[in-house]
């Protein structure tokens, strides 16, 4: 059992399409962020969130940490073909260090 | 350097052979950090370095699996008489000690193979 619990685990939508993809724990995190990693790449990160309820934008891409710092979902509005990839969150907890627990990943294709 | 140099790229070895892993850590990134990725999938943690503490060595899979970080610097992972299910790609990253909040830097992995 995965202690970041990412849905979905494939997405396959068409181009213009929206799509939400959540990362849920029972536990708390300090601070949550989420990768999009590219085949033969390693992961790059997009966002951190750090407060409970804290929303951010990066151009189409809408990151929210939930109010009680446990979840968080990634919203993609008119998905793009350059938006495929692998999408990964990944939480920090008070314990532990500089650590970062990553989720299993949200495998999204986005066809033409 | 740049960004996080790994090497070998691509990684055949036979079973039971030993392997080693390097990896260049951005400059002043005082934080390094060992994953590994089977079949596209989430990242499990593998070993930490932190500066000049004892590194964090609870994700190590087995006793045929070592690490260690030279001079605060490069870090070599080392697989000892590999098996088919080491066969996945491993990540390395750096951080500036404060990753939880400003992220790590991956590098590309190296794709190990045992057959």
């Amino acid at each position: 059992t995965q202690l970041l619990e990412q849905s979905p685990q494939f997405l396959s939508i068409q181009e213009g399409e929206n799509l939400t993809v959540y990362c849920n724990s029972s536990s708390v995190f300090s601070s949550l962020q989420w990768y999009r990693q590219e085949p033969g790449e390693g992961p790059v990160l997009l966002v951190t969130v750090v407060t409970g309820g804290e929303v951010k934008k990066l151009k189409r891409l809408t990151f929210q940490f939930g109010d009680a710092r446990k979840d968080s979902s990634l919203h993609i509005t008119a998905a793009q073909p350059g938006d495929t990839g692998l999408y990964l969150c990944a939480g920090a907890r008070n314990n532990a260090g500089n650590m970062l627990t990553f989720g299993g990943g949200t495998r999204l294709m986005v066809k033409p | 350097g740049a960004g996080v140099s790994q090497s070998p790229s691509n990684k055949v070895t036979e079973k039971g052979k030993d392997v080693e892993l390097r990896c260049d850590p951005i400059s002043g990134h005082t934080a390094l950090y060992w994953y590994r990725q089977s079949l596209g999938q989430g990242l499990e943690f593998l070993i930490y370095f932190q500066g000049n503490s004892a590194p964090d060595k609870s994700g190590l899979p087995s006793d045929r699996f070592s690490a260690e970080r030279t001079g605060g610097s490069v870090s070599t992972l080392t697989i000892q008489r590999t098996q088919q299910e080491d066969s996945a790609v491993y990540l390395c990253a750096s951080s500036s000690g404060r990753g939880v909040y400003y992220g790590y830097t991956f590098g590309s992995g190296t794709r190990l193979t045992v057959v």
